[in-house]
């Protein structure tokens, strides 16, 4: 079953402008990860949070989790053409390794 | 991170017949992972493979559908079987390598389409 749930689905911008995405879960988690991936192909980790944490920067990406709404949100600044990519968020929890992947977010960075 | 040699990265089938794809990880780990995401979805796991043990089994997957061997801790088969247009889909290993943290790698993908 589906933990997080990405909003907006999908998400067109223009090269320059900052891109947000947001990805609820339901149950505690002991981390958030983000992912990307291009054109159905592998994923790319692209941050971990961990769930005492509340904020994460790594170059252009800056991700924030709140805990006490069960969300978290990525937010890639200055975009790229490059950056066009399907991204989705996943939690591990309990005594678990597995992830439970969100529905994902498309995002088309127009140049 | 681990690197997974993951193949065949694709392949079109005839319904009816099966699919082995394999996982190829460069060091040792105890637990590998297997999704599936289905055109234009999310993952969605499938199960997870021990060495040593039977895969276990999210809800929804059975192992006569998906067999799965873990013949060491470096290796890993998932196996469509009796396949159907609906198994077209992108399926993928994953492993955690992290000892104090998690560290996900996963492998390209196969990308399988059933004719």
């Amino acid at each position: 079953s589906q933990q997080g749930e990405e909003d907006p689905q999908a998400l067109s911008i223009q090269e320059g402008e900052n891109a947000t995405m947001n990805c609820s879960y339901k149950t505690s988690i002991n981390n958030l990860q983000w992912y990307r991936q291009n054109s159905g192909r592998g994923l790319v980790h692209l941050i971990l949070i961990r769930s005492n944490e509340r904020e994460k920067h790594s170059g252009r990406l800056r991700v924030t989790l709140d805990t006490s709404k069960k969300s978290s949100s990525l937010l890639i600044t200055a975009s790229r053409a490059a950056d066009t990519a399907s991204y989705f968020c996943a939690t591990d929890s309990g005594g678990s390794e597995k992830l439970v992947f969100g529905k994902g977010t498309k995002l088309t960075v127009n140049p | 991170s681990a690197v997974i040699s993951q193949k065949p990265s694709r392949d079109i089938c005839q319904r009816g017949t099966s699919l082995t794809i394999q996982c190829q990880v460069d060091s040792q780990v105890t637990m590998m992972f297997w999704y599936r995401q289905q055109p234009g979805q999310s993952l969605t796991l499938i199960a997870t493979a021990n060495q040593g043990s039977e895969a276990t089994y999210e809800s929804g997957f059975v192992i006569d559908k998906f067999p799965i061997s873990r013949p060491n801790l470096t290796f890993s088969t998932l196996t469509v079987s009796n396949m159907s247009p609906e198994d077209s889909s992108i399926y993928l290993c994953s492993v955690d390598r992290g000892r104090t943290t998690v560290d996900y790698t996963f492998g390209s993908g196969t990308r399988l389409t059933v004719v």
